[in-house]
């Protein structure tokens, strides 16, 4: 079983749409979860941290359940620029182990 | 943006040949890491320093020799590669509080795009 696992999509979505990604890690110890977004043949860059509570930014917002072991991203009012692929990081303390998932690739249509 | 740098950007080598990548952070982070990129793969870790010590090997061929001279620099040397090594190949830096080299908002490099004829 892979340690994160990703639907690889594609997404295609119209400019305004919201759409939602999962993401499910397998270890129950992990600690740390992360977002990070990658344009086509560039590197992947920081999109936000998953706290236990939920954080937004702006018209981004993560989640992270437990119990369940998922992570979500939620994208509001999507926008041409939001296309990219989202990877879903999750990374156990002490363990120096930090797996990404496979990423889902989002594009927004006008 | 000039937080990490990789150099080459672009690199051509045959199987016999010796090349070395070169990374540098200006983040003044303690930690680094060398990742390599397949297409269709997820990011596979490949090495991690933390406080330039050597915290993480998972299990990378020999022919894949790293370096870290200190906190800002990273090199990952390259010998008798195969084509099958031909990928993008990613450094990262992050502040490591605990000398594990994990867990941290890692900041990437934008990588050199490696390929083995």
């Amino acid at each position: 079983r892979k340690e994160v696992e990703q639907d690889p999509g594609p997404f295609n979505v119209p400019e305004g749409a919201t759409v939602a990604f999962n993401c499910t890690y397998s270890n129950s110890a992990s600690q740390s979860f992360f977002w990070y977004r990658q344009d086509c043949r560039k590197e992947p860059k920081l999109l936000m941290s998953v706290y236990s509570s939920g954080n937004e930014d702006g018209r981004f917002t993560a989640q992270l359940n437990r119990a369940s072991q998922y992570i979500s991203l939620l994208i509001r009012d999507s926008k041409l620029s939001d296309s990219a692929t989202y990877l879903c990081v999750v990374t156990q303390t002490g363990a120096n182990n930090l797996f990404f998932g496979t990423g889902t690739r989002l594009t927004v249509i006008p | 943006e000039t937080g990490v740098t990789q150099t080459p950007r672009h690199l051509v080598m045959g199987m016999t040949n010796k090349k070395s990548l070169k990374c540098e952070q200006h983040l003044g982070h303690n930690a680094m890491y060398w990742y390599k990129q397949s297409a269709k793969k997820p990011l596979e870790l490949m090495f991690v320093y933390s406080l330039e010590e050597r915290v993480e090997n998972n299990s990378v061929p020999s022919r894949f020799s790293p370096e870290c001279p200190n906190s800002s620099h990273l090199f990952l040397h390259l010998h008798t590669l195969q084509p099958e090594d031909s990928a993008l190949y990613l450094c990262a830096s992050s502040q490591d509080r605990f000398g594990t080299g994990g867990s941290y908002e890692q900041y990437f490099g934008p990588g050199t795009r490696l390929t083995v004829t």
